[in-house]
Order: structure tokens, then C-alpha cells, then sequence
């Protein structure tokens, strides 16, 4: 069964700092990947979604990485601001299926 | 974009007690919806997928009879919570995908919907 984790649990840096988060993934017969923001007792907004043909994809300060072969990803984001802090969540579309697979998420604290 | 809507946003019901659960795609049809429960500080987890006009498939753990689906429409899914209990509390949110256009987007999320009983 897929299992999806994300590194660090929790983070925090001052502002205008780039920083990266992490996603990996167990199985990589994967469809495509799927980066969230969740802000505290909301619901999901969609940040970038990368089909496994991609390598990356960009939007704004952000720039999401996929590499299927090694069941990584990564979230970069440049230059943060305080309007960042949240909860960053990736997910998975397995290969011939329809639901997603979350990550267990990174607690992004932008501190001003 | 697509969007999803989810009514209510949150619900406060007495022990025993119903309650219903809206998630509707406002812009484009949706075959397949699904609902997610999410306990504080954890991730989502899937709780089953709602067919249009079928029944809907349950994750394994998920007590059918307490947690009905009715996917009547391609706009229309709901989630009865049955019998609520206090462990019943949590976070719930549903996702859709627009068919029509599956290889550009992902899959959209309602803004959820709190339950507390008590």
C-alpha cells in the first residue's frame, strides 16, 4: 500500500527565507502528485500539480520537483512571507486509481 | 477552476442524533467525490468514494451504516452521519475531480465542515 510521508513534521523561519519541504513516497507507479496548503480548520487549497511525464512545475514563489523514480518531491519556496504559515500537504494519484494518498503534512511557521 | 462547495461549515448536535453533510461542484459534474476525515494535527484519511448513482465504495474501518453516501447527481454528494457519537467529532472535507479536464487539474476541496457533538 502506498505510504506517503512528509519531512520535517514542523518548521519555522524568519521571513524572506527560501526554504524546501519534502514528500516521499513508497510505491512510484504513481499518475500524478499533488501539493496542498491547508490553513488552521480549512480545507485544502491546491498549490501545483505535477504529472509523473513532469519534473517540475512552478507558480510564483513556488516550484514543485517530482523525481518518480526515487518516490521524491520537493516544495520549494522562495522568499517566504508571514501569509505562508500553514499546513503543507502532498499527495498521490496512484497509477490506474482515483484517490489520493496524503502525506502526514509540514507545519510551516513564517515568523515576521 | 472547478470548485467545490460544503455545507455546513460547522454543526454542533446532541448525542443520538443525525446529521447531513452537502458537497456540491459548482462549475463542472462530478462523477466521483470523495470524503476525507481529518483528526486535529493528522492528515486526511480517506473514508470512502461516492458514485454517481451507485453505491459508494468504503475504506477499510469505515462503518457503512454510520457514515451513508448519496451521490443522487453529478453535482451532488451528501454524508449522513448516523447515531453521532463524541467520536464522532471531527473534521470532515470532501474532493472532486472535473472529468472533463483530468490531466490538467488535480482534485478540488470543499472547505469543510466541523462536527461536535456533545
Amino acid at each position: 500500500k502506498q505510504e506517503v510521508t512528509q519531512i520535517p513534521a514542523a518548521l519555522s523561519v524568519p521571513e524572506g527565507e527560501n526554504l524546501v519541504l519534502n514528500c516521499s513516497f513508497t510505491d512510484s507507479a504513481i499518475y500524478n502528485l499533488q501539493w496542498f496548503r491547508q490553513d488552521p480548520g480549512k480545507g485544502l487549497t491546491s498549490l501545483l500539480l505535477i504529472q509523473s511525464s513532469q519534473r517540475e512545475q512552478t507558480s510564483g514563489r513556488l516550484n514543485a520537483s517530482l523525481d518518480k523514480s526515487s518516490g521524491r518531491s520537493t516544495l520549494y519556496i522562495a522568499a517566504s512571507q508571514p501569509g505562508d504559515s500553514a499546513t503543507y500537504l502532498c499527495a498521490v494519484v496512484q497509477t490506474g486509481a482515483n484517490n489520493l494518498f496524503f502525506g502526514t503534512g509540514t507545519r510551516l511557521t513564517v515568523i515576521p | 477552476g472547478a470548485v467545490v462547495s460544503q455545507h455546513p461549515s460547522w454543526v454542533i448536535c446532541k448525542s443520538g442524533t443525525s446529521v447531513k453533510i452537502e458537497c456540491r461542484s459548482l462549475d463542472f459534474q462530478a462523477t466521483t467525490m470523495f470524503w476525507y476525515r481529518q483528526f486535529p494535527k493528522q492528515s486526511l484519511m480517506l473514508m470512502a468514494t461516492s458514485n454517481e448513482g451507485s453505491k459508494a465504495t468504503y475504506e477499510q474501518g469505515v462503518e457503512k451504516d454510520k457514515f451513508l453516501i448519496n451521490h443522487a447527481s453529478l453535482t451532488l454528494s451528501t454524508l449522513t452521519v448516523t447515531s453521532a457519537h463524541p467520536e464522532d467529532s471531527s473534521f470532515y472535507i470532501c474532493s472532486a475531480r472535473d472529468g472533463s479536464r483530468r490531466s490538467r487539474d488535480g482534485y478540488t476541496f470543499g472547505s469543510g465542515t466541523r462536527l461536535t457533538v456533545v
